[in-house]
C-alpha cells in the first residue's frame, strides 16, 4: 500500500497571505486527487492530476504534479477564510478505491 | 436529492449494541465506496461495491463489519458487537462508472460514538 504523506499538518495563516502545501510518496503515482473537507461535511474533489509536470488552476488555487509523478504541490494566493478547512490528496488505486494522505488542516483567519 | 445521502448522521451506541449505516448513492451509479475516518486523519477505505457485487472488501477491520448492497442501490455498512475504537465517520461515496479514474461523490457521513 502506498503511503501518502501530506505537510504541514496544520497552517494557521493571516487573510491575503500566500501559501503552499505538499502531498508526497515513495512510489509513482498513477493519478493524484485533491479533496477539500469541510466540518462534519464529506469530502469534496478539486481536481485530478494525471500527467507528470502538470498544473491546473482552480480561481486562486494552482495544483501542481511533479515530474516523475511522485510528488504534488497546493499553491493558494490570497487565502480568504472561506479557504479553512482539511485537504486530502489522494492516489486511485485498484477497483478505483482512494488511498489518502492525513491530510492538511488550514485555518485562514479574517 | 441529487447528492448521496447518508443516516443517521449522527449515532450514539453503547459498547457491545449493534449499529446499522445507510447510504443512498447518487441514482445510477454503479460504484459505492465506504470509508473510515478516524479523528484528524484521512478518511480510510474499507469496502467497494459494482451494482450489487461486493468486490473488495479488504478494509474491513474485522469480522464485525458487514455491508450489503442487495439492490444495487441501498448500501448498508453494519457493525455488530461495537468497540470503543470503532468511534469514527463513516463515509460513503459513489461514482457512475466501475472502471477508470471516476470522481466520487462523498456523504456527509454518519459520525458514531460508541460510549
Amino acid at each position: 500500500t502506498q503511503l501518502l504523506e501530506q505537510s504541514p499538518q496544520f497552517l494557521s495563516i493571516q487573510e491575503g497571505e500566500n501559501l503552499t502545501v505538499y502531498c508526497n510518496s515513495s512510489s509513482v503515482f498513477s493519478s493524484l486527487q485533491w479533496y477539500r473537507q469541510e466540518p462534519g461535511e464529506g469530502p469534496v474533489l478539486l481536481v485530478t492530476v494525471v500527467t507528470g509536470g502538470e498544473v491546473k488552476k482552480l480561481k486562486r488555487l494552482t495544483f501542481q504534479f511533479g515530474d516523475a509523478r511522485k510528488d504534488s504541490s497546493l499553491h493558494i494566493t490570497a487565502a480568504q477564510p472561506g479557504d479553512t478547512g482539511l485537504y486530502l490528496c489522494a492516489e486511485t488505486g485498484a477497483n478505483s478505491k482512494l488511498t489518502f494522505g492525513k491530510g492538511i488542516t488550514l485555518s485562514v483567519r479574517p | 436529492g441529487a447528492g448521496v445521502s447518508q443516516s443517521p448522521r449522527y449515532k450514539v451506541a453503547k459498547r457491545g449494541q449493534d449499529v446499522a449505516l445507510r447510504c443512498d448513492p447518487i441514482s445510477g451509479h454503479v460504484s459505492l465506496f465506504w470509508y473510515q475516518q478516524a479523528l484528524g486523519q484521512g478518511p480510510e477505505f474499507l469496502t467497494y461495491f459494482q451494482n450489487e457485487a461486493q468486490l473488495d472488501k479488504s478494509g474491513l477491520p474485522s469480522d464485525r463489519f458487514f455491508a450489503e448492497r442487495p439492490e444495487g442501490s441501498v448500501s448498508t455498512l453494519k457493525i455488530q458487537r461495537t468497540q470503543q475504537e470503532d468511534s469514527a465517520v463513516y463515509l460513503c461515496a459513489s461514482s457512475n462508472s466501475g472502471t477508470g479514474v471516476q470522481p466520487q461523490h462523498f456523504g456527509d457521513g454518519t459520525r458514531l460514538s460508541i460510549l
